[in-house]
């Protein structure tokens, strides 16, 4: 089982629809959490980071942790095309805290 | 723009060679971490440096080796290229080792032909 899983995608969404990005990790001693966005061609910029269960709200996005279920997910509200990109999940564990772990990533397109 | 520098940009090497890629710190970050991300997958954690000193590295053969200066910048070298190590090079820097936010450079895009 991977460290980190995110659903597979591609993921299509009309402008204005909320996208709902999923993300499920296997070690229960993880801490904090973590979405990147990156473009195509370039890094990964840092958008949410949550460290306890429930919502965080950032604009139009917002993570929900639920450490029971080992799930972490990102909505974004009023979908613009300039959120198009991948997605990136990423945990940090406790035993080896200064190490991110990522999933493969999923793609999102908004499409006008 | 997170204040995270690295050089070059890209890089064409061939197999057996050696490479050196550099990256600069945000300010006030003590903590560099550097990850190597292949096409369509997500970043795989190298190893970090931290003080000087490397804190924690990943499933990397020892061709892969790092430093730290001083002024908290870092330096990632990679010995003996092979053809798999042609990847995109991420520096995050960090203000400690305690798992909180990490901060990406612009990358170095590595071919080894």
């Amino acid at each position: 089982q991977k460290e980190v899983e995110q659903n597979s995608g591609p993921l299509s969404v009309p402008e204005g629809a909320i996208a709902s990005l999923n993300c499920t990790y296997s070690d229960r001693g993880s801490q904090s959490f973590f979405w990147y966005r990156q473009y195509s061609g370039k890094s990964p910029e840092l958008i949410m980071s949550i460290y306890s269960n429930g919502d965080k709200e950032d604009g139009r996005f917002t993570a929900q942790l639920n450490k029971a279920s080992q799930y972490v997910s990102l909505l974004i509200r009023d979908s613009q095309p300039s959120d198009s990109a991948t997605y990136l999940c990423a945990v940090s564990r406790g035993s080896t805290l200064g190490r991110l772990y990522f999933g493969r990533g999923t793609q999102l397109t908004v499409w006008p | 723009e997170t204040g995270v520098t690295q050089s070059p940009t890209h890089l064409i090497k061939t197999r057996g060679q050696q490479v050196t890629l550099r990256c600069s710190s945000q300010s006030g970050h003590n903590t560099v971490s550097w990850y190597q991300q292949a096409l369509g997958q997500g970043p795989q954690f190298i190893f970090q440096y931290y003080r000087e000193e490397e804190n924690g590295r990943g499933n990397f053969p020892p061709r892969f080796s790092g430093l730290q200066f001083p002024n908290y910048s870092s330096e990632l070298n990679v010995n003996a290229l092979e053809l798999d190590d042609s990847a995109l090079y991420l520096c995050a820097s960090s203000p400690g080792t305690s798992g909180g936010e990490q901060f990406f450079g612009p990358g170095t895009r590595l071919t080894v032909l």
